[in-house]
């Protein structure tokens, strides 16, 4: 089946210790995104990628960097994870870039910052 | 920036009775998706509403996009255990107009 996929789906880091996450998609969508949910709350856009062009919102922390080598995968890299950043980070895609577009998301992974 | 409110922030029934929960801008939408999380689980896409007034239905969920399309609910009816979960609506906005999601509703269904 075609679908969203993390890895893994716990991660535990220490404080400082710079972190990738990753996320692959069989959908062959255009548009892959990153969110950030931590307890409790609504999941929060940190930043997507169209194709290759990366957009970042405005209050996505410099802490928090991307990199989309080819159409299927997509990692977040958190360089220097601090105890705030302890959250479920989830993957989505959608099939194109306009707002309209349903989003398919992935099982996210939870990262723990000791 | 946008902010899209929901109320309740939880709500718990019983069995077989009904549950609505509602969806507030403070701006005009062009569309709102409602998506469901099981708990421990992920965002799934329910629904999108694109029109003014209009009603969709799915099985024991109707959804409603207000006149001025500033507002919507999801009423469902007769809650079964597994309606159990956190119901977001979600509008485009912030700086790349994509996907900004209501605060939520989570529903506990008591058997």
């Amino acid at each position: 089946d075609a679908m969203v996929i993390q890895n893994p789906r716990y991660q535990v880091t220490q404080f400082g210790k710079p972190v990738t996450l990753s996320c692959s998609q069989t959908l062959n969508h255009n548009v892959m995104y990153w969110y950030q949910q931590k307890s409790s709350q609504a999941p929060k856009l940190l930043f997507h990628y169209y194709d290759k062009d990366f957009n970042n919102e405005a209050d996505t922390p410099d802490n928090f960097q991307s990199r989309r080598p080819n159409t299927s995968f997509c990692f977040l890299d958190i360089r220097s994870p601090g105890l705030g950043d302890a959250a479920m980070y989830l993957c989505a895609t959608s099939r194109t870039g306009n707002s309209n577009q349903p989003q398919h998301f992935g099982d996210g992974t939870r990262l723990s910052i000791l | 920036g946008q902010q899209v409110m929901q109320i309740p922030q939880y709500q718990h029934v019983q069995e077989g009775e009904d549950f609505t929960t509602y969806c507030n801008s403070s701006t005009t939408l062009s569309n709102i998706q409602w998506y469901k999380q099981r708990p421990g689980g992920h965002p799934v896409f329910l629904i999108q509403l694109v029109k003014s007034g209009e009603v969709k239905k799915q099985k024991r969920l109707t959804f409603q996009f207000g006149e001025a399309k500033k507002n919507s609910s999801l009423h469902i009816t007769a809650t079964q255990t597994t309606d159990v979960g956190t119901y977001f609506c979600a509008a485009p906005g912030g700086a790349t107009n994509k996907l900004i999601f209501g605060t939520g509703t989570l529903l506990a269904v008591q058997p």
